[in-house]
């Protein structure tokens, strides 16, 4: 199975700041990496896609790089609406593998 | 607009049965691959498995700690996906999720469901 990596588990941030969430793949996984967030009680929300391409209706502030083994999240300037837990996941081989979740919370 | 809707969960003995639910609206269910992921309380995301559609003989995939037990099905006259799920143990207690997977293949989500509460208890 492929083992995905994120960092950090948790971070605080202001509102305005830039953050990056970073995962790392046990294996290559070419560009099937996806990213997803989620709010207290509800289900994800696909953000990212093939990992850079923002699924309709995202934000630009959201963006995504990386390929092989190493994948990144960025949010260019953090809105409150966006103090959440955000996941990525290798959709490239079976079983389908999630990385373990970045908590972003209000500095 | 994309709908999941599951239903079904519940409290369940230890060794006992559930079969979960996941109703699609807003799109035509039955061109889309299904899947199920769960989330134990306080954890991450874990992948259950997959079902195709019916030009790929709605075939299946499932995550190892799944097979045998637990079986994935589909009804598109009802826009429906089912889990049924057997001799359950108190580590499959979780949140269910349904999500779509996305056309433009590749195998990735595009939509999810809000979940529901599978509870494996004596």
């Amino acid at each position: 199975d492929i083992q995905m990596t994120q960092s950090p588990s948790s971070l605080s941030a202001s509102v305005g700041d830039r953050v990056t969430i970073s995962c790392r793949a046990s294996q290559g996984i070419s560009n099937s990496l996806a990213w997803f967030q989620q709010k207290p009680g509800k289900g994800p929300k696909s953000l990212i896609y093939t990992a850079s391409s923002l699924q309709r209706g995202v934000p630009s502030r959201f963006s995504g790089s990386g390929s092989g083994t190493e994948f990144t999240l960025t949010i260019s300037s953090l809105q409150p609406e966006d103090f959440a837990t955000y996941y990525c996941q290798q959709y490239n081989s079976y079983p389908l593998t999630f990385g373990g979740g970045t908590k972003v919370e209000i500095k | 607009d994309v709908q999941l809707v599951e239903s079904g969960g519940g409290l369940v003995q230890p060794g006992g049965s559930l079969r979960l639910c996941c109703i699609g609206s807003g799109f035509t269910f039955s061109d889309y691959y299904m899947d199920w992921v769960r989330q134990a309380p306080g954890k991450g995301l874990e992948w259950v498995g997959r079902i195709r559609k019916k030009i790929n003989s709605f075939t299946t995939e499932y995550a190892a700690y799944v097979k045998g037990r637990f079986t994935i099905s589909r009804d598109d006259s009802k826009n429906s996906l089912f889990l049924q799920m057997n001799s359950l143990n108190t580590e499959d207690t979780a949140v269910y999720f349904c999500a779509r997977v996305a056309s433009m293949g590749g195998g990735y989500f595009d939509n999810w469901g809000q979940g529901t509460l599978v509870t494996v208890s004596s």
